[in-house]
C-alpha cells in the first residue's frame, strides 16, 4: 500500500517552454504532498507544501511563479515548471504521508522525474 | 535551523563487510529520525525509523539507534550484500502539522561481490 506514482519518468524540453509533472497517491488519499528537487551528488531540497484545495506553500528562495502546483483532488497533485531554462534541469521527486499520520510518521516518495532543457 | 549532516562518500565495501554511515543532526525540538534508501532507478523507500532517545530502528539487517546527547542517528549493518548497493539518506523530522523532513546528502554504497 502507500504507492505513489510519478509521471513522466523522464522528459526532456527546449528552453523557454513549459512542462507539466504529475504526482498521484494510487491507493490513499493524499491532503499534503511535498515537492523535492534533487541536485546531482546533493541532498532533496523541499521546494513547496502542496494542499488539497488551498495554495501552495514555498520554501524560501522558490519561485512560486517559474514553479507552479497545483493539487486540484486528494490523489492529484501537479508541478509546471514555466519558461524553463537549462538551470532548471534537475530530478524532481514528490511525496505523500498517509492521512491522519503525524511527524513521526515516513513519506512515500514518487520515483521522481528527471528534466532536462536544452 | 534544522540541518543533517552525512558523512563524505561514497563508500564501497566488499560482501558480507561491516558497515557504518555517520549522521548527525541539528534540530531545536525533539525531532523523529529516519534513513531513507534509494536503490538504483527506483524513489526512495523508508529504511527504518526512530521517534525518541534511545529508540533502535532496524530493518533488513541495518541498525540506527537515536542518540541524543551526542546528536546523532549512525546507520549500522553488520554484514552487507551486493543488493545493499544504494544511495542512503539520513532525514530527520520536527514536530508540527506539516512535519517536513529535513534530508542529508546521500551517501553512496557499492557493495562489489
Amino acid at each position: 500500500g502507500a504507492v505513489v506514482s510519478q509521471h513522466p519518468s523522464w522528459v526532456i524540453c527546449k528552453s523557454g517552454t513549459s512542462v507539466k509533472i504529475e504526482c498521484r497517491s494510487l491507493d490513499f488519499q493524499a491532503t499534503t504532498m511535498f515537492w523535492y528537487r534533487q541536485f546531482p551528488k546533493q541532498s532533496l531540497m523541499l521546494m513547496a507544501t502542496s494542499n488539497e484545495g488551498s495554495k501552495a506553500t514555498y520554501e524560501q528562495g522558490v519561485e512560486k511563479d517559474k514553479f507552479l502546483i497545483n493539487h486540484a483532488s486528494l490523489t492529484l497533485s501537479t508541478l509546471t515548471v514555466t519558461s524553463a531554462h537549462p538551470e532548471d534541469s534537475s530530478f524532481y521527486i514528490c511525496s505523500a504521508k498517509l492521512p491522519g499520520q503525524g511527524y513521526n510518521s515516513p513519506l512515500h516518495f514518487g520515483n521522481g522525474t528527471r528534466l532536462t532543457v536544452t | 535551523g534544522d540541518s543533517v549532516t552525512q558523512m563524505e562518500g561514497p563508500v564501497t565495501l566488499s560482501e558480507e563487510a561491516f558497515l557504518t554511515i555517520n549522521c548527525t543532526y541539528t534540530a531545536t525540538g525533539y525531532p523523529s529520525l529516519f534513513w531513507y534508501v534509494q536503490y538504483p532507478g527506483e524513489g526512495l523507500q523508508l529504511l527504518l525509523k526512530a521517534t525518541k532517545a534511545d529508540d533502535k530502528g532496524s530493518n533488513k539487517g541495518f541498525e540506527a539507534t537515536y542518540r541524543k546527547e551526542t546528536t546523532s542517528f549512525h546507520l549500522e549493518k553488520g554484514s552487507v550484500q551486493v543488493s545493499d548497493s544504494a544511495v542512503y539518506f539520513c532525514a530527520l523530522s520536527e514536530t508540527g502539522a506539516n512535519s517536513k523532513l529535513t534530508f542529508g546528502k546521500g551517501i553512496t554504497l557499492s557493495v562489489r561481490p
